[in-house]
């Protein structure tokens, strides 16, 4: 069965304090792994997309990487205003469909 | 570009009741999905539209749940009868299918529905 599992479900960070996040899988053939980040009150806000073990991305303190069973979102110098929780789903070959995971919620402390 | 749009952004009603909610989807987006999220299950994909056909309903919990994307432009979701269980807070997303390098969902704000 196709699954996605993130770990932590919640972590507390000083501001500056760098760390990472996980989201391990199981697909019978991955066509894309997405990051998202969810803010209170609104919907998830796409971030990047992984497709190859290997491949990596970044956007401004964030860094996402790909292995063949996990990835993982490196924040860097974290601010407050990157609390939120984020989401990572998989889509698996033959099918539109993704599967989420559900989430680490990200408290940075200033 | 406005988004996705959805509404109500909140809705609280009475167990039985029907709840119809809403969906614009980005312009030109011609696959479109309704979610549902909670605390304990996370998003969950209830149905996907491409091209305004329903492709896939097989996560609509039950007969009570209806969807429909009459145009390009707008969707509903419709719970008759609504009950407790079904409090949740209601996505919407859009895309350009087949996807393009990189492309990921838009999603809505969500609809917070609360049954009493």
């Amino acid at each position: 069965e196709d699954q996605v599992t993130q770990s932590p479900e919640a972590l507390r960070l000083q501001e500056g304090e760098s760390s990472s996040l996980n989201c391990s899988y199981t697909v019978s053939g991955l066509r894309g792994l997405f990051w998202y980040r969810q803010d209170p009150g609104k919907g998830p806000e796409f971030l990047f997309t992984l497709y190859s073990a290997g491949e990596e991305k970044e956007k401004e303190r964030l860094k996402a990487t790909l292995t063949k069973k996990e990835s993982f979102l490196h924040i860097t110098a974290p601010k407050p205003e990157d609390s939120a929780t984020y989401l990572c789903a998989v889509g698996t070959s033959g099918t539109y469909k993704y599967i989420f995971g559900t989430g680490t919620r990200l408290k940075v402390l200033a | 570009d406005a988004g996705v749009i959805q509404s109500p952004r909140h809705e609280v009603t009475e167990m039985g009741q029907e709840v119809t909610l809403r969906c614009k989807p980005i312009s030109g987006h011609n696959s479109l999905f309704w979610y549902r999220q909670t605390m304990m299950r996370g998003l969950e994909l209830l149905i996907y539209f491409n091209n305004n056909v329903p492709i896939d309903d097989s996560g609509m919990p039950e007969d009570r749940f209806s969807a429909k994307m009459p145009n390009a432009s707008f969707s509903t979701l419709k719970i008759q009868p609504s009950e407790p269980r079904d409090s949740a807070v209601y996505f919407c997303a859009s895309r350009v299918e087949p996807a393009g390098q990189g492309h990921g969902y838009t999603f809505g704000s969500g609809t917070r529905l609360t049954v009493v």
